[in-house]
């Protein structure tokens, strides 16, 4: 299924670099939005984007910053990252919300380990 | 009481068996209603939404009851294809677009 798409699919680095991870949806969809899954713990919503316009931000640390440049690409910016950081980020995407249908459909996720 | 808890599980059935989970959430203001499932290492897929009405898809059934504030799952004639962790999900109250997830349910189907 290539519904949404993310790269890269793991990702190692240390705690001084700085990488992104991307998302992309061809679902046609306005609505996208970063959650992190760390083991042991339900998904966590990080950011949500609709129609390009950040509508929330679940008081993630600035370490994290997000991109949307356009309702199908969404971008997680990565710099200075804490051990703990690692986890399984996952990107997901749905209609706009006065559709009224608000189902989330996930990317396969980027596995990210923080050394 | 957590936005949304589930059975803690694991469960472990035979193939063929009726399995139920259950979910109860804390925001009475919450308006949509999902199972997802997961498989190991995967990302969470839709399975169904939930309605008022409840609502059925071949083996699998979904309820809710909005006065105790509680979702079920049945599944019948369990597969083991259907071993995956079961996360039941509801909108956060009055925005329709953050959803809380559960912890997750593990089912194990054994042949």
């Amino acid at each position: 299924e290539t519904g949404v798409t993310q790269t890269p699919r793991h990702l190692v680095m240390g705690m001084t670099n700085k990488k992104s991870l991307k998302c992309e949806q061809h679902l046609g969809h306005n609505a996208m939005y970063w959650y992190k899954q760390s083991a042991k713990k339900p998904l966590e919503l990080m950011f949500v984007y609709n129609f390009k316009e950040q509508t929330e931000n679940n008081s993630v640390p600035s370490r994290f910053s997000p991109e949307c440049p356009n309702s199908s690409h969404l971008f997680l910016h990565l710099h200075t990252l804490q051990p703990e950081d690692s986890a399984l980020y996952l990107c997901a995407s749905s209609q706009e919300w006065l559709a009224g249908t608000y189902e989330q459909y996930f990317g396969p996720g980027t596995r990210l380990t923080v050394t | 009481r957590k936005e949304v808890e589930q059975d803690p599980g694991p469960f472990n059935v035979p193939e063929g068996a009726t399995v139920a989970f259950n979910c109860t959430y804390s925001n009475s203001a919450s308006q949509s209603f999902f199972w997802y499932r997961q498989d190991c290492r995967k990302e969470p897929k839709l399975l169904m939404s939930v309605y008022s009405s409840g609502n059925e898809d071949g083996r699998f059934t979904a309820q809710l009851n909005r006065a105790s504030q509680y979702i079920s799952l049945l599944i019948r004639d369990s597969k083991l294809s259907d071993s995956a962790t079961y996360l039941c999900v509801v909108n956060s109250g009055g925005s329709n677009y953050k959803l809380t997830f559960g912890k997750g349910t593990l089912l194990t189907v054994n042949p």
